[in-house]
């Protein structure tokens, strides 16, 4: 089974800021089948980013995705009010699929 | 407009089972895999299971595996989840997703693009 691991768990930002998320998997992953999904409070989970650097439909600019083998990114370049939610990536390749433990974006 | 609607959460005792429905409407069903995905309350998010289009292939994690069985009804346009012998830490909300089934290449891409609310499993005496 992969593992993925976020880091840092919590980050405490302004609006503005940029930010660059990281994920390490614990084998490697193909570009192919990595994701980045936001959630916030309540809410389902949001796609933002698949295939390690393609944005979702509808997801603004300022998300960005980088990385490959065992070391992926997602970048935030302006931190928006509504971007301070919790953030997950996914490994959907061979099963079983995971994701990491997510990383929390605090104002 | 895409829509996913999970149904049959409960409360349920340990050792008892249940059976979470998941309707889709707005897109071909059939076309798509489906996942489950849960959340205990206050943590994060874990894969439970994946169903490839035509239901002959699923895929669980291995805390669910033997316990859990996911089906589909292509005709009905319905994802389930089938939950035996269920234990106070499979107790979280319960999200059936659409697979996005994406051609990049030669490669079909399946991230999560559309979520239900989800429905909310309690497994406790």
């Amino acid at each position: 089974e992969i593992v993925l691991t976020q880091s840092p768990g919590t980050l405490s930002l302004s609006p503005g800021e940029r930010v660059t998320l990281s994920c390490r998997a614990s084998q490697f992953v193909s570009n192919s089948y990595f994701a980045w999904y936001q959630q916030k409070a309540g809410q389902a989970p949001r796609l933002l980013i698949y295939g390690a650097s393609t944005r979702a439909t509808g997801v603004p600019e300022r998300f960005s995705g980088g990385g490959s083998g065992t070391d992926f990114t997602l970048t935030i370049s302006r931190l928006e009010p509504e971007d301070f939610a919790v953030y997950y990536c996914q490994q959907y390749g061979s099963p079983p699929n995971s994701f990491g433990q997510g990383t929390k974006l605090e104002i | 407009e895409v829509q996913l609607v999970e149904s049959g959460g409960d409360l349920v005792r340990p050792g008892g089972s249940l059976r979470l429905s998941c309707a889709a409407s707005g897109f071909t069903f059939s076309r798509h895999w489906m996942y489950w995905v849960r959340q205990a309350p206050g943590k994060g998010l874990v894969w439970v299971s994946r169903i490839y289009s035509d239901g002959t292939t699923t895929e669980y994690a291995d805390s669910v595996k033997g316990r859990f069985t996911t089906s589909r009804d292509n005709v009905k346009d319905m994802l389930y989840l089938e939950l035996n012998s269920l234990r106070a830490e499979d107790t979280a909300v319960y999200f059936c997703g659409r697979a996005a089934m994406i051609t990049v290449g030669s490669v079909i891409a399946t991230p999560i693009d559309y979520w239900g609310p989800g429905t909310m499993v309690t497994v406790s005496s």
